[in-house]
C-alpha cells in the first residue's frame, strides 16, 4: 500500500522561503501525478500544483505562479514543494497528494501525505 | 478559478439518508470528486468521477453529478461519518459541509 511522508513542521520568518518533502514508498512514483494542497487554519481546502515524475513539467495554480515551485526526485521517490516571499497568510498545512488518473488540475486524490504545518511568524 | 458553492452544515438524524450538495456552472459537464475529512485528520476520497468509490470506502456513500449540482448521499448514516465533506472539480475545492450526526 502506497504511503506518502511528509516533513515536519516548519517555522519561518515573513519573506523567507520553505521547502516540503513528501515521500513515496510501498509503490510506484513515477506513473503518478503528484499535487500539494493547503488548508489554513480553520479554513477549506485550495489546490496550489501539481507534477508528474515521469515528465518532470510542473502545473500551478494562477494564484501561486511565480511564487511556488514543484519538483520531483524519481531516484527517491520524493516530491517537494518550495513556497517563496511567505507571508503571515501562508500559514496552513500543506499536504501532498497523488492524483489517480494523472491529470494535473483535474484530477482526484486517493492517497494524501500526513500534512506539513508552516507557520509564518515575525 | 471555478467557484464550486457548498452549504456551510447538514445535518442527520442516525440511521436516516443525508445529502450535502455542491454548486457550480454546468458542474455536470466536469468529474465530481468528494471528500471526508476528520478533525486532525488529512482528507479522505469518498467518491471520484461522481459515482465511483474507491476500495474500502463503505457502500452507504453514493454519488451523482448532473446540471449545476453535484450530490453526495450518505444512507443509513452513521455517527462516525459526522466530518467535513468537500467537493472538487477540476482544480477547485467547496468550501465544505459539516455533516452533524445528532
Amino acid at each position: 500500500q502506497v504511503q506518502l511522508v511528509q516533513s515536519g513542521a516548519e517555522v519561518k520568518k515573513p519573506g523567507s522561503s520553505v521547502k516540503v518533502s513528501c515521500k513515496a514508498s510501498g509503490g510506484t512514483f513515477n506513473s503518478y501525478a503528484f499535487s500539494w494542497v493547503r488548508q489554513a487554519p480553520g479554513q477549506g481546502l485550495e489546490w496550489m500544483g501539481g507534477i508528474i515524475p515521469n515528465f518532470g513539467t510542473a502545473n500551478y495554480a494562477q494564484k501561486f505562479q511565480g511564487r511556488v515551485t514543484i519538483t520531483a526526485d524519481e531516484s527517491t521517490s520524493t516530491a517537494y514543494m518550495e513556497l517563496s516571499s511567505l507571508r503571515s497568510e501562508d500559514t496552513a498545512v500543506y499536504y501532498c497528494a497523488r492524483g489517480i488518473t494523472g491529470t494535473i488540475g483535474a484530477d482526484a486524490f486517493d492517497i494524501w501525505g500526513q500534512g506539513t504545518m508552516v507557520t509564518v511568524s515575525s | 478559478s471555478y467557484e464550486l458553492t457548498q452549504p456551510p452544515s447538514v445535518s442527520v438524524s442516525p440511521g436516516q439518508t443525508a445529502s450535502i450538495t455542491c454548486s457550480g456552472h454546468k458542474l455536470g459537464d466536469k468529474y465530481a470528486s468528494w471528500y471526508q475529512q476528520k478533525p486532525g485528520q488529512s482528507p479522505v476520497l469518498v467518491i471520484y468521477q461522481d459515482t465511483k468509490r474507491p476500495s474500502g470506502i463503505p457502500e452507504r456513500f453514493s454519488g451523482s453529478n448532473s446540471g449545476n449540482t453535484a450530490t453526495l448521499t450518505i444512507s443509513g448514516t452513521q455517527a462516525m461519518d459526522e466530518a467535513d465533506y468537500y467537493c472538487q472539480a477540476w482544480d477547485s475545492f467547496g468550501g465544505g459541509t459539516k455533516l452533524t450526526v445528532l
